[in-house]
This record gives C-alpha cells, structure tokens and sequence, in this order.
C-alpha cells in the first residue's frame, strides 16, 4: 500500500516559469512532511520541509502548501531555473523516540529547459 | 562539519565476495540509517540504529549485517549478495529533537555480477 502519493511523474518547465508538484498522503499519524531533491549520483537533499499545524511555508523560490483536512502538500518552485533540473521527493515523517521513519513518494522528475 | 562522508563510492562484487560499506558522520547526530534506493525509485529504509543500537531492521536478507561501532560510524557488511541486490546504498544521520531532518551521504554505487 503506498502510503503517500506523488504526481506528475516528469514535468517539463520553462525557464522562468513556476514547477507544481503534488503529494497526497494516508496515514494521519505523519508529523512532519520534508521535500528531497536528488541529482544523479548524488544522496537526497533536504530542501523545505512543513510541520501539519502550518499551512504554507516559503523558502526563497521554494514554497510548501499544506492542506491538512485534504490531507495533501505541494511544493511551488517559483522561476524555476535548469539547475533546479533533479528528481524531487516528497515525504512523510513519523517521529519515535530518538529516531523518525521516512515513508517517500515514487518522485518526479523535473526538467527546466533554458 | 556537515556531512555525512560514504566509502567507497563505487563497488563491484561478485556473489561469493564478501565486502562492507562505510558512513561517517561528525555532526553528533545518534540516529543513523541505511536505506536502499534502485534506479527510478526511492529510497527504502533498511535499518535504524538509535544510540548505537538497533532500532528497526525492515524485514532485510540476513546476507546483509549493520553494525555501528560508535555514535559517528555505521558500517553495513555484505556477504553471499544476489545481482537484484544492485542498488546505490544511501547513509543518513539525523540529530535528536529533531528526527525527521535526515542528512544523506552520497551513497554507495554497489553492482553485484
């Protein structure tokens, strides 16, 4: 069962314009929903992340909406650029005591064209 | 020092070799783990070690061994591993208060022939 759904798959954007993806999760018991950005070769970075008593959170270009009755997120990439060109994870977080689990969509693949 | 450093980089093994992958990480963060991540899909969690101690094994071959020495090492050894267990192996450390910021290393390219 995938806990925490993630869309589009590949998203194509214009340099200049704004990149939307979606996440949608099931488990309530979630406390904490951070983004990853991955290029090649490289580990998942974190890049902005939402605790669900917030609503909306921005960081420079980057901006998470939380909806948490719909139970979705999003992030906004605001003048996207090529170098944001990268695999984009969103993810859910159970925190236990010293440690969290990270349950993570399948990703989206983002591509800004110069 | 914010990094959590992953040796080697790249490996290749054949299926009767045995090896093992290092982490290190100097933040002071006792949450460690291992995930593994194929082509095209996300990571998936392996272990939990929790102050040195094992806190979440999920359901992982025993071909597969964790161990962490101290609270800045993880090391995962490999033995007997199968071709489908080609993967890029991913460290991550996270400090306590605040479990869900994981930082990951840049992982192990692991190929098994």
């Amino acid at each position: 069962q995938q806990q925490v759904k993630q869309s589009p798959q590949s998203l194509i954007v214009q340099k200049g314009g704004i990149s939307i993806i979606n996440c949608a999760y099931e488990n309530t018991a979630f406390d904490y929903f951070p983004w990853y950005q991955q290029f090649p070769g490289k580990g998942p970075a974190l890049l902005i992340a939402i605790r669900p008593d917030v609503s909306e959170k921005k960081e420079g270009r980057f901006t998470i909406s939380f909806n948490k009755s719909a139970k979705q997120f999003s992030l906004h990439i605001m003048d996207s650029q090529p170098g944001d060109s990268a695999t984009y994870f969103c993810a859910a977080s159970k925190s236990y005591s010293g440690y969290s689990t990270l349950t993570f969509g399948k990703g989206t693949m983002l591509l800004v064209s110069p | 020092d914010t990094e959590v450093t992953q040796t080697p980089k790249h490996l290749v093994m054949g299926m009767t070799n045995k090896k093992s992958l290092k982490c290190e990480q100097h933040m002071g963060h006792r949450a460690m783990y291992w995930y593994k991540q194929k082509a095209k899909k996300p990571p998936e969690l392996m272990f939990v070690y929790s102050y040195e101690k094992l806190s979440i094994n999920e359901s992982v071959p025993s071909r597969f061994s964790p161990e962490c020495p101290n609270s800045s090492l993880l090391n995962l050894h490999l033995h007997a591993l199968q071709p489908e267990d080609s993967a890029l192996y991913l460290c991550a450390s996270s400090p306590l208060g605040s479990g869900e910021k994981l930082f990951f290393g840049s992982g192990t390219q692991l190929s098994v022939l």
